[in-house]
């Protein structure tokens, strides 16, 4: 069973970088599939923060791409996101994910659990 | 960005009874191989979206056949033939034919 775990930062401070990272377990990400980050910020709808296939093919939101890095670690078998000079509006719900492939229509079949990330001082 | 537009915002449901919501694309998600890339996730309380549909209408691994899928090119619709109590929560749909993949606002199902 594959399972996805985020660390919890919990509160970051303004004008800092988040960072996040996802273990898993029950499959090799260096195997294949699309790996990536989701949140969701209070009141507002999921968005898509960027995904990466191994280390060579990596898409970013364009909202975001000016702030964020996603990284992966095969030896440890985890990916990370980073994003960068923070605010509130950065306030979510992150999750790490896992995205198919074109013959499941890149359809995201495991889900970690979420970990809300609050920006305050 | 494509943009997702999901109706309604609210669905108040009786269980027995079916339920259907409706997702619509700013454009056409159709690839040319002929599949719609569209998913539709459920959100239960307290727990992270799960996959119930993929391309449109293919049911994901352990889905009861009381969900379904259908529509073309922007317009796609979720059925549910019988609700049940445990199928409470928000529904998402989401499109995967371009970057970035992009989600609808959400219809959340409750027992009436």
């Amino acid at each position: 069973q594959v399972q996805l775990q985020e660390s919890s930062p919990g509160l970051v401070q303004p004008s800092e970088t988040l960072s996040l990272t996802c273990g898993v377990s029950g499959y090799s990400i260096s195997s294949g599939y699309y790996w990536g980050w989701i949140r969701q910020s209070p009141g507002k709808r999921l968005e898509w923060i960027g995904a990466m296939y191994h280390t060579e093919n990596v898409y970013y939101n364009p909202s975001l791409s000016s702030r964020v890095t996603l990284s992966v670690d095969t030896s440890k078998n985890q990916f990370s996101l980073k994003l960068k000079s923070v605010t509130a509006a950065d306030t979510a719900v992150y999750w790490c994910v896992r995205i198919g492939d074109d013959v499941s229509g890149y359809s995201i079949d495991y889900w970690g659990q979420g970990t809300l990330v609050t920006v305050s001082s | 960005d494509i943009v997702m537009t999901q109706s309604p915002l609210s669905l108040p449901v009786t269980p027995g009874e079916p339920a259907s919501i409706s997702c619509r694309s700013s454009q056409s998600v159709l690839n040319s191989n002929g599949y719609n890339y569209v998913d539709w996730y459920l959100q239960k309380p307290g727990q992270s979206p799960q996959l119930l549909i993929y391309l449109g209408s293919n049911r994901a691994s352990g889905v009861p056949d009381r969900f379904s899928g259908s529509g073309s090119g922007t317009d796609f619709t979720l059925r549910i033939s019988r609700v049940e109590a445990g199928d409470v929560g928000v529904y998402y749909c989401m499109q995967t034919l371009q970057t970035p993949l992009t989600f609808g606002g959400g219809t959340k199902v409750e027992i009436k």
